[in-house]
């Protein structure tokens, strides 16, 4: 059973860092890694999606990588902004029935 | 402006009452999907449908019913039978191309609380 984990669970850094949240997953036999931002109270947000086959997408400020092998995505965000206060969560695609399979979450806040 | 509608944003049940909760899409995106978010325990996928007039359970079923009438339309009912329905509910949906099905898109959500 596939089973998606990120760590850690709430991150707490200085306006302007870089710093890069892990997605981990147990089955490596998956059709997409796709990563959400989150608001409090706010529907999900897709931020980059990472086809199974690629090994990193970018948008902006963020990079996100993909390492099937291993299990193992990251998300890296440059120059971190207190805008970027949110949560950001993981999901797998792991059938061809589009269903993704979620981690609990990194609560991420940026402080001026 | 093309998107996914969820209403209402809030809505209160009292026991023993069904709900029903609205997703319409005009993506034109073929699959949709209800999921729970409690806190805590991140989200979990209830109902999905792939096609009109068929869905399938999710890991968390019981206690729900959808229909897919339209192809923009997933409507969810919590039923009394749902026993602890307090969360919040997350719609979904995803075009199926080349093959496979692509990048999910969320509505903002509805949060459901029983009094």
């Amino acid at each position: 059973k596939q089973e998606v984990t990120q760590i850690p669970a709430a991150l707490s850094v200085p306006e302007g860092e870089n710093l890069v949240l892990n997605c981990s997953f147990t089955d490596s036999a998956i059709y997409n890694l796709q990563w959400f931002r989150q608001d409090p109270g706010k529907g999900l947000t897709s931020l980059l999606l990472i086809q199974s086959s690629q090994r990193e997408q970018t948008s902006g400020r963020l990079n996100a990588s993909l390492d099937k092998s291993s299990g193992r995505s990251t998300l890296y965000i440059a120059a971190s902004q207190p805008g970027d206060s949110a949560t950001y969560l993981c999901a797998v695609q792991a059938s061809n029935t589009g269903k993704l399979i979620f981690g609990q979450g990194t609560t991420l806040q940026v402080k001026p | 402006d093309g998107g996914i509608t969820q209403s209402p944003k809030y809505l209160f049940r009292k026991e023993g009452q069904n709900v029903t909760l609205s997703c319409e899409q005009n993506l034109n995106h073929d699959a949709m999907y209800w999921y729970r978010q409690d806190p805590g325990q991140g989200l979990r996928l209830i109902y999905y449908s792939q096609i009109v007039n068929d869905f399938q359970k999710g890991d968390i079923a019981e206690g729900y019913s959808v229909s897919r009438e339209k192809k923009e339309s997933f409507p969810l009912t919590v039923t009394s039978a749902q026993k602890n329905p307090t969360a919040f509910y997350l719609c979904a949906s995803t075009p199926f191309r080349t093959g496979s099905y692509n990048e999910q898109f969320f509505g903002p959500g509805t949060r459901l609380t029983v009094l």
